[in-house]
């Protein structure tokens, strides 16, 4: 059974160049979150999605972060334009509705600006 | 107090010790709690869920104390592979999966 597909699993830009990361959600979650974890703030919540739609999206730092799923097996991360402060590993997570059930990562993409 | 708080670490303890950490939290209606195991460079995966009575898995055993808002996780006979980082999660204010809360995590070290 598959898991939670992200890509790429690394990328390394310069800054100002656009970023677009990509997830693939497990079958049947109706939640989708996109996450950012560094050494010195931990796991953060960027945003979350149910059934598609974004629920909270009150964690992206600023305007240069969005993040859109267009349908239940595929959602987006952009950042434009990047920042060396962006480096950071981002999850993407996906679970069942239930409070009770726990949310299932992804492999990461570890992201470094230059 | 922080929302969801946890001793960083390292603990550093030999094979076969008894480890023990705990994770408070600042909402005494939170509903939901875990504990997740991070290994380094990997994605944070569940260990298990904490139940109000209190459950084990094996070596593993969790508590809940609602009256002083913290969490445990008790580890018997550690193995090296027991080295990862443990992160305390709380669904602070119900409902929502949305509100899940991931503490920073305690790194633990099983040595030979």
């Amino acid at each position: 059974d598959a898991g939670v597909i992200q890509s790429p699993r690394h990328e390394v830009t310069e800054m100002g160049q656009e970023v677009t990361l990509r997830c693939k959600p497990i079958s049947g979650h109706d939640y989708l979150f996109w996450y950012r974890q560094t050494m010195m703030r931990g796991l953060e919540l960027l945003i979350y999605f149910n059934n598609n739609v974004p629920i909270d999206d009150s964690g992206m730092p600023e305007d240069r972060f969005s993040a859109k799923m267009p349908n239940a097996s595929f959602s987006t991360l952009k950042i434009q334009p990047s920042e060396p402060r962006d480096s950071a590993v981002y999850f993407c997570a996906s679970s069942f509705l239930d409070s009770n059930q726990p949310q299932h990562f992804g492999d990461g993409t570890r992201l470094s600006i230059l | 107090r922080k929302e969801v708080e946890q001793d960083p670490g390292p603990f550093n303890v030999p094979e076969g010790a008894t480890v023990a950490f705990n994770c408070t939290y600042s909402n005494s209606a939170s509903q939901s709690f875990f504990w997740y195991r991070q290994d380094c460079r990997k994605e944070p995966k569940l260990l298990m869920s904490v139940y109000s009575s209190g459950n084990e898995d094996g070596r593993f055993t969790a508590q809940l104390n609602r009256a002083s808002q913290y969490i445990s996780l008790l580890i018997r006979d550690s193995k090296l592979s027991d080295s990862a980082t443990y992160l305390c999660v709380v669904n602070l204010y119900g409902g929502s999966q949305g509100n899940l809360i991931f503490g920073k995590g305690t790194k633990l070290s099983v040595k030979p």
